[in-house]
């Protein structure tokens, strides 16, 4: 079975710009969350997705927003970017809310 | 407030010898406890998860962690350690609940082996 997979791996922007990145859960897991890995704030959350529906948004601002699609993927979106979002972006799926998560490689975005 | 404390920020081991990462955590319920390790570029591989029932749960790659209710700590433990162990470990705590997945990770051990 393949597992997460995250696209583009990588992702050079600059600053104002906007930028999609997209992730493709295991096959048959329904449960899609994000996270933004940074050397300083570490791993946070930034929201979770279940059947298309937004169940949980962690403390980031509404540039960062993000949906769901009925195959399940998900994509994310940063609209106007800063300095401050270079970070890994990191998806993980499960089968249902409160199951183990199998998290992807990542999009490492730079914001120039 | 939940939070997951990982109070050491580098360990350096050598190869064979045991190791011990330790983690802490605070929670209002009772929490779903994880261990995952990422190598440098990669994301996040889960070592092993605490769900409920046995205190001591085994991993992949000889790793093991036990669950300690009373100190709100689940550390990680290998008895020998290999080169290839080297690597960032991150202790990470979830709701039982159900009504959601968002996890919460500590700021990581990164862990160095000597040969």
């Amino acid at each position: 079975k393949a597992g997460v997979t995250q696209t583009p791996r990588y992702l050079i922007k600059t600053r104002g710009q906007q930028v999609t990145l997209s992730c493709s859960p295991i096959s048959g897991h329904r449960s899609v969350s994000w996270y933004q890995q940074t050397p300083g704030q570490g791993l946070q959350f930034l929201f979770e997705y279940f059947s298309e529906t937004q169940r949980n948004k962690g403390n980031f601002p509404g540039r960062f927003s993000g949906r769901q699609f009925s195959n399940s993927r998900s994509e994310m979106n940063v609209s106007t970017l800063e300095l401050g979002d270079s970070a890994l972006y990191l998806c993980a799926s499960s089968l249902l809310a409160g199951d183990e998560q199998f998290f992807g490689p990542g999009t490492r975005l730079t914001v120039l | 407030a939940q939070s997951v404390t990982q109070p050491d920020i580098h360990i350096t081991v050598s190869e064979g010898a045991s190791l011990e990462l330790r983690c802490n955590y605070s929670y209002g319920a009772t929490p779903y406890l994880f261990w995952y390790v990422q190598s440098p570029g990669q994301g996040l591989q889960l070592l092993l998860k605490y769900f409920s029932g046995d205190t001591l749960v085994q991993g992949i790659k000889g790793f093991e962690a036990e669950f300690k209710r009373s100190q709100s700590s689940f550390n990680l433990r290998k008895p020998s350690v290999h080169w290839s162990d080297a690597a960032e470990y991150f202790c990470a705590v979830g709701a039982q609940s159900g009504a959601t997945n968002k996890l919460i990770f500590g700021t990581g051990t990164l862990l160095a082996v000597q040969p």
